[in-house]
C-alpha cells in the first residue's frame, strides 16, 4: 500500500516551453500533496503544498506563476513548469499524505527535468 | 525559521555494526518525526515515524525521540552494504492555518563497507 506514481520519469524540453508533471496516489486518497525540488548532491527543497480543491501554498522564493500546481482530485496533483529555462533543470519529487491515516508522507519516484 | 540539523557525514561503519544517525530540531512544539532513506538518484523512502518520547523498533531499525532535548536518532543494527544511502530526518509541527508542513534536514550519508 501507499504507492505514489509520477509521470514522466524523465523529460527533456527546450528552453521556453512548458512541462507538466503528474503525481498520483494509487491506493489511497491524498488531501495533501507536496512538491519538492532537489539539485544534485543537495537537500530536498519544499516548493509548495497542494491541497485538494484549493490553491496551493508556495514556499518563500518559489514563483507561483512559473510553477503552476493543480490538485483537482484526491488522487492527482500536477505541477506545470512554465517557460522553462536551463536553471529549472532539476529532480522534481512529489509526495502524498494519506487523508485517512497518519502524518506520514509517501514519495513518488521523481521526475528528472532537463531544459536545453 | 525552523531548522533541522544533521551531520552530513559520511558516516562509515563496517558491515554488521550498528550505525547511529542523529538529528536535532529547533521548533520545540514539533509533533511528528520521520526518517527517510534516499539512494543516489532516487526519491526518499519512508523508514520510520515516531511521535512520542522513547524508542520505536521496526526490524533492524530503532528510532529514538527525546523532545526535551529536541533530538531524534535512528539506529541501524547489523548494518549491510545495501543500507549505504543518505538518511533524511524530517520534522513536522502544526503551522498557522492548521496545516502540517515538513521540514527536512540535509541528510547524513551512510557508507557500510564489507
Amino acid at each position: 500500500g501507499a504507492v505514489v506514481s509520477q509521470h514522466p520519469s524523465r523529460v527533456i524540453c527546450k528552453s521556453g516551453t512548458s512541462v507538466k508533471i503528474e503525481c498520483r496516489s494509487l491506493d489511497f486518497q491524498a488531501t495533501t500533496m507536496f512538491w519538492y525540488r532537489q539539485f544534485p548532491k543537495q537537500s530536498l527543497m519544499l516548493m509548495a503544498t497542494s491541497n485538494e480543491g484549493s490553491k496551493a501554498t508556495y514556499e518563500q522564493g518559489v514563483e507561483k506563476d512559473k510553477f503552476l500546481i493543480n490538485h483537482a482530485s484526491l488522487t492527482l496533483s500536477t505541477l506545470t513548469v512554465t517557460s522553462a529555462h536551463p536553471e529549472d533543470s532539476s529532480f522534481y519529487i512529489c509526495s502524498a499524505r494519506n487523508s485517512g491515516g497518519s502524518y506520514e508522507q509517501y514519495f513518488g519516484p521523481g521526475t528528472r527535468l532537463t531544459v536545453t | 525559521q525552523k531548522e533541522v540539523e544533521q551531520n552530513s557525514g559520511p558516516l562509515s561503519v563496517p558491515e554488521g555494526a550498528i550505525a547511529s544517525l542523529n538529528c536535532t530540531y529547533s521548533d520545540r512544539v514539533s509533533q511528528s518525526f520521520f526518517w527517510y532513506r534516499q539512494y543516489s538518484g532516487k526519491s526518499p523512502e519512508l523508514i520510520m515515524s515516531i511521535y512520542s518520547n522513547g524508542d520505536k523498533e521496526d526490524g533492524r531499525f530503532t528510532a529514538q525521540l527525546n523532545k526535551a532535548s529536541q533530538y531524534v536518532s535512528l539506529l541501524i543494527r547489523d548494518s549491510q552494504p545495501s543500507d549505504s544511502a543518505t538518511y533524511l530526518c524530517a520534522v513536522e509541527g502544526i503551522e498557522s492555518g492548521g496545516s502540517y508542513i515538513p521540514t527536512f534536514g540535509r541528510g547524513t550519508s551512510l557508507i557500510v563497507h564489507p
